[in-house]
């Protein structure tokens, strides 16, 4: 059973850079898509990005200048890098695997992430 | 962008009662389509892919439906656990998910 855990700050400042890593365990990160999913306290869901094992990036029109995704298959972990956050960003973040044309069959239990200085 | 549109934003229905919700999307994404469920304070849950495929584990009272623009969520005999919000999430282009459906058990 594949099991996805978000790791990092809990709180960011206003135009930082929000940094979160996803560990895979259950099973390898090889050969799949893994994303990032993000909700803002009592909003909806919005998709962040997603990545495939080799590298290969996709990422939300609305936030492309400021995200970076990236994976370590060694770790057989992924992260998120968001810079220059403000308020707006302030959100659970979800990791998940798949991403493209793939629904999202396993999630992290999600980390809140707050923007404030 | 793909733009996701459910209907209806909220339903309350009893126990036993069918529930339909339904999805459109702004273009036609074939059967690009999920369904997820999501309880307060719990990661999203995949039901369905594929538009009618049913995700492993997933009690056979939901279902899925449509192709093209026009898509449904089924669920045959309502239960109380599945109070939840719903969600649908197209796949044709970079994943767009629709606003909610928030079900209550009157």
């Amino acid at each position: 059973q594949v099991q996805l855990q978000e790791s990092g700050p809990g709180l960011v400042k206003p135009s930082e850079t929000l940094s979160l890593t996803c560990t895979v365990s259950g099973g390898s990160i090889s050969s799949y898509y893994w994303s990032w999913i993000r909700q803002p306290p009592g909003k909806g869901l919005e998709y962040v990005g997603y990545i495939y094992y080799s590298g290969t990036t996709d990422y939300n029109p609305s936030l492309k200048s400021r995200v970076t995704i990236s994976v370590d298959t060694s770790k057989n972990q992924f992260s998120l890098k968001l810079s220059s956050v403000t308020t707006a960003d302030t959100a659970i973040y979800y990791c998940a695997k798949g991403g493209g044309g793939i629904a999202a069959n396993y999630w992290g239990q999600g980390t809140l992430v707050t923007v404030s200085s | 962008d793909i733009q996701m549109t459910q209907s209806p934003s909220s339903v309350s229905a009893s126990v036993g009662d069918r529930v339909t919700i339904t999805c459109r999307a702004s273009q036609d994404i074939s059967t690009w389509l999920a369904w997820y469920q999501q309880k307060p304070g719990k990661a999203p849950k995949l039901l369905i892919y594929s538009a009618s495929s049913l995700q492993s584990g997933v009690p056979s009272r939901f279902s899925g439906s449509g192709s093209g623009t026009d898509f449904t969520l089924t669920i045959s005999s309502l239960q109380p656990e599945d109070s939840a919000t719903y969600y649908c999430q197209q796949a044709k282009s970079f994943p767009t998910f629709g606003q909610g459906t928030r079900l209550e058990i009157k």
